[in-house]
């Protein structure tokens, strides 16, 4: 157990709709990164907060949005859902800001847009 | 271009064989990490370990080892005596300090036969 949890487990829902996909960090982390797993894009980076700030972005489509919570808890909001969004969204978290530090991940939300 | 290339999709060596996973990367940065990842057939992904671009010395640990040479843009993960445990999905990546994304190769599937 990493010690990341994320929920839900597994989310089906339909094109168009919109979900959001909850972190909670390992105790004491302050890095919070996003990530997707799909068979066509292999795992991609999406985007990382520090203490609540925006540090790094990466693949992240505009339909999809992050945020970190004071409490250090990170949502990913996915809205306009598309087929092709079904994936394995993969949260982790770290001490640092560098990104160079050992992340812990979670299990993943398994995502299925029918 | 910021770039990992991980040339082998599938390995299977039976167990107690020793199996080498290459990856290559391309960067523009002059500092820059790299990561190896493991992900086992239960979904998770771990943190296996992380390098530097001005630590070039080869790193043993336990059966593990890693082999980074800058002078051909390679670092290469090596598993000795192999063991059923450790078939799993490994993915090699590269954190450059330019915007600080991460870029994952495509993963190589190790399968390790009993």
């Amino acid at each position: 157990d990493s010690g990341v949890t994320q929920t839900p487990k597994h989310l089906i829902t339909a094109t168009g709709q919109r979900v959001t996909l909850r972190c909670s960090p390992r105790s004491g982390d302050l890095s919070v990164y996003w990530y997707q797993q799909s068979l066509d894009q292999g795992l991609q980076f999406l985007i990382q907060y520090y203490n609540g700030e925006e540090r790094a972005k990466g693949n992240i489509l505009e339909r999809f949005s992050a945020q970190q919570f004071p409490d250090l808890h990170s949502e990913l909001n996915l809205s306009s859902l598309e087929l092709g969004d079904s994936a394995l969204y993969f949260c982790a978290s770290s001490v640092a800001p560098t990104g160079y530090d050992e992340q812990y991940f979670g299990p993943g939300t398994r995502l299925t847009v029918t | 271009a910021q770039k990992v290339t991980q040339a082998q999709t599938e390995i299977s060596v039976v167990e107690k064989e020793d199996v080498t996973l290459d990856c290559v990367y391309e960067t523009r940065d002059t500092t820059y990490y790299l990561f190896w990842y493991k992900q086992p057939p239960s979904g998770e992904l771990v943190f296996l370990i992380r390098r530097n671009s001005f630590d070039e010395q080869n790193e043993i640990s336990g059966r593990y080892s890693w082999n980074f040479q800058k002078s051909t843009s390679s670092f290469n993960f090596t598993i000795t005596a192999s063991q059923v445990v450790d078939s799993a999905v490994y993915f090699c990546a590269l954190r450059g300090n330019t915007g600080n994304q991460f870029y994952f190769g495509t993963g190589t599937s190790l399968t390790v036969i009993p």
